[in-house]
């Protein structure tokens, strides 16, 4: 099955840096969603990017989507001490309804 | 708005027994609820999708005798593992989208920590 690979699998940085995590995926999509994971907890939703976007913003938070290299990136910038969590892209299988997720980056941010 | 509780938060069971895991959308109707399991460390794998009234569509490889999984409300769908074993335990966790586009976003409980001993 279709499943994004992330990279990298962690990242460690200063509070105050920006931080980038890239998403790559295998077959045509009509979107691809970032969803935040705080240790032994569900996830949330971060932000959704459709295939005929190119980027979107939600407050720190910038994504973009290249469909012609399958590729994702979300950065978050001014980094604090709560953004440590992992983040994991997400995909709809085409034509049906179920997400599959990236294997995620763990993002830790040093006070 | 959109919370999906999920409970019990934790439980630890011996071997042998089984285990029933609710997952109820508090503000919101859910068609469609879908069931992960996740390893420490790595990603979400799905386990299931579950439309009420209907029966549970599994991911290959998952057992459906051993995962039981009904969705008999537009709020609720419970996972009953069965005869647990020590290598079920895991990091189990629902998810719920709500009626309309099926491209909306998850809306995900706080998973359930299943120990077998």
């Amino acid at each position: 099955s279709q499943q994004g690979e992330e990279d990298p699998q962690a990242l460690s940085i200063q509070e105050g840096e920006n931080a980038t995590m890239n998403c790559s995926y295998k077959t045509s999509i009509n979107n691809l969603q970032w969803y935040r994971q705080n240790s032994g907890r569900g996830l949330v939703h971060l932000i959704l990017i459709r295939s005929n976007e190119r980027e979107k913003h939600s407050g720190r938070l910038r994504v973009t989507l290249d469909t012609s290299k399958k590729s994702s990136s979300l950065l978050i910038t001014a980094s604090r001490a709560a953004d440590t969590a992992s983040y994991f892209c997400a995909t709809p299988i085409q034509g049906a309804q179920k997400l599959v997720f990236g294997q995620g980056t763990r993002l830790t941010i040093n006070p | 708005g959109a919370v999906v509780s999920q409970h019990p938060s934790r439980v630890i069971c011996k071997s042998g027994t089984s285990v029933k895991i609710e997952c109820r959308s508090l503000d919101f109707q859910a068609t469609t609820m879908f069931w992960y399991r996740q390893f420490p460390k790595k990603s979400l794998m799905l386990m299931a999708t579950s439309n009420e009234g209907s029966k549970a569509t599994y991911e290959q490889g998952v057992e459906k005798d051993k995962f039981l999984i009904n969705h008999a409300s537009l709020t609720l769908s419970t996972l009953t593992v069965t005869s647990a074993h020590p290598e079920d335990s895991s990091f189990y966790i629902c998810s719920a989208r709500g009626l309309g586009n099926i491209d909306s976003p998850l809306h995900f409980g706080n998973g359930t920590r299943l120990t077998v001993t």
